[in-house]
């Protein structure tokens, strides 16, 4: 049974350029979270997804956006890159009921 | 307001002693709490969760965690660390079970070494 799929694994974008990074979630789960991860510290939420719409959104800036598709993959888009943007992006799937399973992350270098 | 509180931000200790990682937390009614382990590079790994019943979880890899409600706690601990053991450890936070809004609190992270 495949966990949770994220792409692409690594990647580097130059400043002011915009960035789209994709999760699939685990079978039979339907919300997707995604959380930023920067050096030395812990993950900090981004914002939720669940039935194609953003249930719950954290500290983030609007340059933040993302989207849910149907099949319940996802996608988190950045735009007007910043340095400090650089980070490892890590999604995680759930269960409405709870319980939450995280994928490798895609590691984002901005430069 | 909700946090998570690891006070311990490096930890080294010898393989084969024990293992104690600290995590205080701050939230409105009984959390779900969870433990992590995270290799260099890679994703979250759930060593662990803690919901109600037994307040001694057992985990994957030889772990457990004492979940405190009068200290607001849920220490992670192992008898005897392996060198594999090497990581970061993250505790975090999250609604209760079947809350339909479940983002987790993440603490900053303890790293483990681990002496030969």
């Amino acid at each position: 049974d495949a966990g949770v799929t994220q792409s692409p694994t690594h990647l580097i974008k130059t400043r002011g350029q915009q960035v789209t990074l994709r999760c699939s979630p685990k079978s039979g789960h339907d919300t997707v979270s995604w959380y930023q991860q920067a050096l030395g510290q812990g993950p900090q939420f981004i914002f939720q997804y669940y039935e194609e719409e953003e249930r719950q959104r954290g500290n983030f800036p609007d340059r933040f956006s993302g989207h849910q598709f149907p099949n319940y993959s996802s996608e988190l888009n950045v735009n007007a890159l910043l340095l400090g943007d650089s980070a490892l992006y890590l999604c995680a799937s759930s269960p409405d009921t709870g319980g939450y399973t995280f994928g490798s992350g895609t590691r984002l270098t901005v430069v | 307001a909700q946090s998570v509180t690891q006070p311990d931000i490096h930890i080294t200790v010898s393989e084969g002693a024990s293992l104690e990682l600290r995590c205080n937390y701050s939230y409105g009614a009984t959390p779900y709490l969870f433990w992590y382990v995270q290799s260099p590079g890679q994703g979250l790994q759930l060593l662990l969760k803690y919901f109600s019943g037994d307040t001694l979880v057992q985990g994957i890899k030889g772990f457990e965690a004492e979940f405190k409600r009068s200290q607001s706690s849920f220490n992670l601990r192992k008898p005897s660390v392996h060198w594999s053991d090497a990581a970061e450890y993250f505790c975090a936070v999250g609604p209760p079970r079947g809350s339909t809004l479940g983002r987790l609190y993440f603490g900053r992270g303890t790293q483990l070494t681990v002496w030969p």
